[in-house]
């Protein structure tokens, strides 16, 4: 079945260098979300990328759709320790109406 | 701001007993998801119900689960006879828009089986 693979699995960065999760589809995508979530929390909608190799910005964060439509990546600049937490992408399923979740990036932030 | 709200926070129950989760989704959204987590996963995909209906579901949601949308405001996941692998947190989810659109989460159920 469709599969969405994520790496790294986890990340520890020191405060204020940057990192990178990268996000691979088994399948093309019609479109890419990005999720956060918090330890103890629920996922929290970051961005949605539809056009191939789209570049969008929020801040810290740029994301990329890959010309492909079959990967992704999320790139925090500077992280501080609110960026703590798991970053998943996700894609439609193969039907119209479920998202595939990735396996997630762990990311801790030391102060 | 509108929100998905979700109850109980957490279920403790025995193996063998049904078990009913509760959602009530943003008041405008049209499309409903439930998924589950299993500590430290990924967060899976069970079934999306629209128009009253269900529109897919997953491989595990097999014939222990159902779905309901029993008035209009509230989102409902039943399992009929739990498994100690039930044992997950179980998000409902909801969107106004099938796709291109993104989904607003509730804070989850923390299922426990014994």
């Amino acid at each position: 079945g469709q599969q969405v693979m994520q790496i790294p699995q986890y990340q520890h960065v020191q405060e204020g260098e940057d990192f990178t999760t990268y996000c691979n589809s088994s399948t093309t995508l019609s479109n890419i979300q990005w999720y956060k979530q918090r330890p103890g929390g629920h996922p929290v909608f970051l961005i949605q990328l539809v056009k191939s190799g789209e570049v969008k910005k929020q801040k810290r964060l740029t994301f990329q759709f890959g010309e492909a439509k079959k990967n992704s990546s999320l790139h925090i600049t500077a992280t501080q320790t609110t960026d703590v937490g798991t970053y998943f992408c996700a894609g439609p399923g193969t039907g119209t109406y479920k998202y595939i979740f990735g396996t997630g990036t762990r990311l801790k932030v030391l102060a | 701001e509108p929100e998905v709200t979700q109850t109980p926070s957490h279920q403790v129950t025995q193996m063998g007993q049904e078990v009913i989760l509760r959602c009530v989704p943003i008041s405008n959204h049209l499309y409903f998801y439930w998924y589950r987590q299993i500590l430290g996963q990924k967060v899976e995909f069970l079934v999306s119900f629209y128009n009253n209906e269900i529109s897919e579901k997953s491989e595990i949601f097999d014939d222990q689960f159902s779905v309901e949308r029993p008035d209009g405001s509230n989102f409902t996941l039943k399992i009929r006879s739990t498994k100690l692998e039930d044992s997950a947190m179980y998000f409902c989810a909801s969107s106004g828009r099938v796709i291109d659109n993104e989904q607003f989460f509730g804070p989850g159920t923390r299922l426990t089986v014994l």
